[in-house]
């Protein structure tokens, strides 16, 4: 069962502007959520997170909301740029169990 | 400034051979998994394990077996590899407790079962 949903599995955004990932979950017991993002043929690496107790996260480009009663986290980047172009990947985080979703490819066109 | 390292970085095997994949951190992490990845499904945790002596299964862990002899290392054992494993493996640590979230991963090792 896919407990950590990224529905959209790809998404292009022009440079400059807001790239919105979307990320849904069904388990009310993740109190801990990640954003991971990967190049090819790298491991993913730490982007930003958010705990359960907040709503909202930010760094710099990048913003993590976090909606508990739907069950659904977003990440923003404003604004975005072409080195951005990689795989996202969301992430919760129950005891010692990470789930994850499939991904979304970010293409950031020039 | 080394991380996580896994090797090998790509494998071809055989239905029925047997392998070790090698993963090592330098960051005294306490907790150490394995991850499959494959197309349309993101990351799935195979094993895992909180510390030196002390392993527990993921989603995913039917066909590996794993130890954790000292706390930099923890190996993933196929013991009769099958086409169904092929995949890209990752290895991951983070600290223990509830400062430990962020998980670290290493380069992955690309294995194809023929």
């Amino acid at each position: 069962d896919q407990q950590v949903k990224q529905n959209s599995p790809s998404l292009s955004v022009q440079e400059g502007r807001i790239s919105i990932l979307n990320c849904d979950y069904t388990n009310s017991m993740f109190d801990y959520f990640l954003w991971y993002k990967k190049y090819p043929a790298e491991g993913p690496t730490f982007l930003i997170s958010i705990s359960s107790i907040k709503d909202k996260n930010e760094d710099g480009r990048f913003t993590v909301f976090l909606n508990k009663s739907a069950k659904h986290l977003s990440l923003h980047i404003v604004p975005s740029q072409p080195g951005d172009s990689a795989v996202y990947f969301c992430a919760a985080r129950a005891n010692n169990d990470m789930r994850f979703g499939a991904g979304t490819r970010l293409t950031v066109k020039p | 400034n080394a991380g996580v390292t896994q090797t090998p970085k790509f494998q071809v095997l055989k239905t029925g051979q047997s392998m070790t994949l090698q993963c090592a951190q330098d960051m005294n992490h306490e907790y150490m998994s394995w991850y499959r990845q494959d197309p349309g499904m993101g990351l799935r945790l195979i094993h895992y394990s909180v510390g030196a002596g002390i392993t527990d299964q993921g989603e995913v862990p039917n066909g590996y077996n794993v130890s954790r002899s000292t706390t930099e290392d923890f190996p993933l054992r196929l013991l009769s590899a099958a086409p169904s494993q092929t995949s890209v493996y990752f290895c991951a640590s983070r600290r223990s407790g509830t400062g430990g979230n962020i998980q670290y991963f290493g380069a992955g090792t690309r294995l194809s079962v023929l």
